[in-house]
């Protein structure tokens, strides 16, 4: 099946600080979400970017398709940002599923 | 536009008792997915229903878990007997093909711990 990785792993920044997030994923996708989990366990999307960039208020992403990439971008943090932020692809031909990447542990510091 | 619901939110359960955690998709959504999320992972799929059938139960470990959609629109995923490793976070998703197709919307998820 498809492979899904996601870095870093863990992140430790200051309240105001930028921060990119990357997903590399092993095969051609149709569907490719960032998720970010609070610390309740409440998974929010974020963006459903196949291709190209979106932008959310302090947050965007870039999928880069043919690089099989996906950048998610987080500007000035807040604490409100900390959590865990998922990667997640899927294909459409062969009734693939939804394939959660390893996830990046953002901690925003105060 | 109501999200996913999913009750209860939490539940402790002594292993080999049994457990039902309930969903309802979001109104109109045809597909719903029932994940397992352990401690430290992400997500992974149980089961999916394209309105009230079957499309995919691979991952569903059927010898203790069942899981319905009578009329296709709640679900009702069951846990009999329970062991310890089923100890997880269970997640209901929806989705809609004629809302432009894959996009996934996660409920609140169902906290068990199994004892």
């Amino acid at each position: 099946g498809i492979q899904v990785e996601q870095s870093p792993p863990d992140l430790i920044l200051q309240e105001g600080a930028n921060s990119t997030l990357r997903c590399n994923f092993s095969d051609s996708v149709n569907n490719l979400q960032w998720f970010h989990q609070n610390p309740w366990g409440q998974l929010i999307n974020l963006f459903y970017i196949p291709s190209g960039t979106k932008q959310n208020g302090r947050l965007s992403a870039t999928t880069v398709a043919t690089e099989r990439y996906s950048l998610l971008y987080i500007s000035s943090s807040q604490t409100t940002d900390s959590g865990v932020y998922f990667c997640a692809v899927f294909r459409s031909f062969g009734n693939e599923k939804l394939t959660f990447g390893t996830g990046t542990r953002l901690t925003i510091i105060p | 536009e109501a999200g996913v619901a999913q009750s209860p939110r939490y539940k402790i359960i002594e292993k080999r008792q049994s457990v039902a955690f309930w969903c309802n998709p979001i109104s109109g959504h045809a597909t719903l997915y029932w994940y397992q999320q352990i401690l430290g992972q992400g997500p992974k799929l149980l089961i999916q229903f394209q309105n009230n059938g079957v499309v995919d139960d691979s991952q569903l470990p059927k010898d203790r878990f069942s899981a319905e959609r009578l009329k296709g629109v709640d679900s009702t995923l069951k846990i009999q007997p329970a062991k310890l490793e089923d100890s997880a976070v269970y997640l209901c998703a929806s989705s809609s093909p004629l809302a432009g197709g894959f996009e996934q919307y996660f409920g609140p998820g169902t906290r068990l711990t199994v004892t």
